[in-house]
């Protein structure tokens, strides 16, 4: 079975841009959840999206959106960005049930804001 | 407010040997509990879990002990190989099963043949 995918792997923007990150799940998972990885702070939640719903969400601000979409895919999107939201994104997929903890992540997309 | 504390950020074992690694959490509600390891440019993989029903799973080298009176859990892995060398994140979740699930900061495990 496939693992969990992200596109693009890699990524350079420039403060004020927005940015657009991709995440494929493991075929059969219904819950997508992203993360960012700082140093020092170790993964924040971010959001969980369940059957193209947010289900939940971390304590980041607005600009940090994202969608599921009927294939269980998943985007999240940063508007605006600053420096400070360089970081490791990473998204982890699990079947979503009541009491299915496990997640499986993805390699993560790095981004730099300059 | 990191609600799930390691406090180490690093360990260093010799090749062999037990590796033991902390982690503590403030939040009452947190009823299960995992351990992921993580290798440089890779996604974290989850490694072993516990309920809070439980004191102790076992998997092969690794253990993990659960201790609800002081909030506190460890992973033991015995004996330590080279190959364990990653960082090692503790996590917990708050019940209902759904996904929000916090992590600590984790420890990086250097193990030396």
């Amino acid at each position: 079975k496939a693992g969990v995918t992200q596109t693009p792997r890699y990524l350079i923007k420039t403060r004020g841009q927005q940015v657009t990150l991709s995440c494929s799940p493991i075929s059969g998972h219904r819950s997508v959840s992203w993360y960012q990885q700082t140093p020092g702070q170790g993964l924040q939640f971010l959001f969980e999206y369940f059957s193209e719903t947010q289900r939940n969400k971390g304590n980041f601000p607005g600009r940090f959106s994202g969608r599921q979409f009927s294939n269980s895919r998943s985007e999240m999107n940063v508007s605006t960005l600053e420096l400070g939201d360089s970081a490791l994104y990473l998204c982890a997929s699990s079947l979503g049930g009541a009491g299915d903890y496990e997640q499986y992540f993805g390699p993560g997309t790095r981004l730099t804001v300059t | 407010d990191q609600q799930v504390k390691q406090n180490s950020p690093s360990l260093s074992v010799q090749e062999g040997r037990i590796s033991i690694l902390n982690c503590d959490y403030t939040n009452s509600m947190f009823d299960y509990f995992l351990w992921y390891k993580k290798y440089p440019a890779e996604g974290p993989t989850f490694l072993i879990s516990i309920s809070s029903i439980k004191d102790k799973n076992e998997d092969g080298r690794f253990t993990v002990f659960l201790n609800k009176s002081a909030k506190h859990l460890s992973l033991h892995i015995v004996p330590s190989q080279p190959g364990d060398s990653a960082v090692y994140f503790c996590a917990a979740s708050a019940g209902g099963g759904y996904q929000k699930v916090t992590f600590g900061i984790g420890t990086k495990l250097q193990v030396i043949p």
